[in-house]
């Protein structure tokens, strides 16, 4: 199973982009990564997913080098109510057996 | 709505009294999870199930039960809860069938507290 490796935490300004970098040294070939939100008090929720290379949706743009170790989930120009843990999971469900396992999060903290 | 419940949000009770907290998916999927989440120590997975009536163990399995009786519930069950159980719960519910993916859909939480 990949195991991730992220920042505990991190602090960012209203406007700046904000770039978060999940290890994951020993992601299996089929292994998609996935990024997760979670605000305070509510369940975690679907961002981004991707395999390699570059993805873009209207919320955020994940990077993917080429030899699939880590990744950088990427938030433009942020604003407070993006203050939030950012969870990055490798792996798919069928692929796996069906465990999963989190890494620790990174609390962004957004400041005016 | 496409949603996953849990019942109670909210919950307080005693060392060695029996519960079980439910949990219900709409989008007939046949991947189900909890998680508990404890300061400092993210998500962790307690059990999961593929699909009806199979299921495995996640990382912290001790001291819960599961059963996977039908497709949309996957009720979590503490025979004898001790305060190192005191958590938030989560439930989580996604589609493997012919996906790629395994986005989760993630209910509220249920907020135990063992005294």
């Amino acid at each position: 199973l990949a195991k991730t490796t992220q920042p505990i935490s991190m602090d960012s300004y209203e406007g700046q982009e904000v770039n978060i970098t999940c290890s994951h040294n020993n992601i299996a070939t089929n292994d998609y990564i996935t990024w997760y939100q979670q605000f305070p008090s509510q369940g975690p929720r679907f961002i981004i997913q991707g395999y390699k290379t570059k993805v873009t949706n209207e919320v955020a743009s994940l990077f993917i080098p080429a030899d699939r170790k880590s990744s950088t989930l990427s938030l433009p120009r942020v604003s407070l109510s993006d203050t939030a843990v950012y969870y990055c999971l490798v792996g798919a469900p069928y692929n796996q057996g069906g465990k999963l396992i989190f890494g620790q999060g990174t609390e962004l903290s957004v400041k005016p | 709505e496409a949603q996953v419940t849990q019942n109670p949000r909210y919950l307080i009770t005693v060392t060695g009294k029996k519960l079980t907290v439910t949990c219900s998916q709409n989008m007939n999927h046949e991947y189900m999870s909890w998680y508990r989440q404890d300061p400092g120590l993210g998500l962790r997975q307690i059990y999961y199930s593929m699909n009806v009536e199979v299921t495995d163990k996640g990382d912290v399995p001790e001291g819960y039960k599961v059963s996977r009786k039908e497709k949309r519930n996957f009720p979590l069950i503490l025979e004898s809860p001790s305060p190192n159980q005191t958590s938030l719960y989560f439930c989580a519910s996604s589609s493997i069938a012919g996906a790629r993916t395994d986005t989760q859909y993630f209910g509220p939480g249920t907020r135990l507290t063992v005294l």
